[in-house]
């Protein structure tokens, strides 16, 4: 199985703000995938973060608001910028091995 | 359309009960991969399953079972005699083709409460 740390785990942001949340794998991966999970919801996939390339960003999501690092290929960031209530979620990654997808512990992010 | 389908939003059993979940997908692919995952309250994503369109054997883990018909498209998991730790939201899951870099379709997600 994949270890998959993130920070950090939780925290409350002012309106307004912006939110770096880092995501480090135990071991080498070719493709890191950002989720969201609203409140009650189920997951909703953001970008996919490739070394070495701008992140894929799925419909509804822009690089503007949620920009995406990925500087090598055990670690990624997602920055969540001007942050709205409406942004209160866990932000998931994610990493594909052997067919099998393993999820990060989660940053519960609350925007008050 | 939604990809995955999970129809049961809340169930409550009384603990020992049995329990199955729902899961109906669509998918135009021939090989796809679905998959169980279990989100207890402290929020992490638990892997439960994965199983491939090629392979429709039904498999059996301690109390848990899947049922993977093609015929309805359908990956239905059973959860025998339940207890109370098997209260969770679980979420049923598709990849389609084989790439692994797929994007993976979530269900909308059960929640599972088991009384004691």
């Amino acid at each position: 199985s994949a270890v998959i740390s993130q920070k950090p785990s939780r925290d409350i942001c002012q309106r307004g703000t912006s939110l770096t949340i880092q995501c480090q794998v135990d071991s080498q991966v070719t493709m890191m995938f950002w989720y969201r999970q609203q409140p009650g919801q189920s997951l909703t996939l953001i970008a996919t973060a490739n070394q070495g390339s701008e992140a894929t960003y799925e419909s509804g999501f822009v690089i503007d608001k949620f920009p995406i690092s990925r500087p090598n290929l055990t670690f990624s960031t997602l920055t969540v910028s001007n942050m709205s209530p409406e942004d209160s979620s866990i932000y998931l990654c994610s990493v594909h091995r052997n067919y099998e997808q393993y999820f990060g512990p989660g940053t519960r992010l609350t925007v008050t | 359309a939604q990809k995955v389908t999970q129809a049961q939003t809340e169930i409550s059993v009384v603990e020992k009960e049995d329990v199955t979940l729902d899961c109906v997908y669509e998918t135009r692919d021939t090989t796809y991969y679905l998959f169980w995952y279990k989100q207890p309250p402290s929020g992490e994503l638990v892997f439960l399953i994965r199983r491939n369109s090629f392979d429709e054997q039904n498999e059996i883990s301690g109390r848990y079972s899947w049922n993977f018909q093609k015929s309805t498209s359908s990956f239905n998991f059973t959860i025998t005699a339940s207890q109370v730790v098997d209260s969770a939201v679980y979420f049923c899951a598709l990849i389609e083709g084989l790439n692994t870099g797929n994007q993976f379709y979530f269900g909308t997600g059960t929640s599972l409460t088991v009384i004691p």
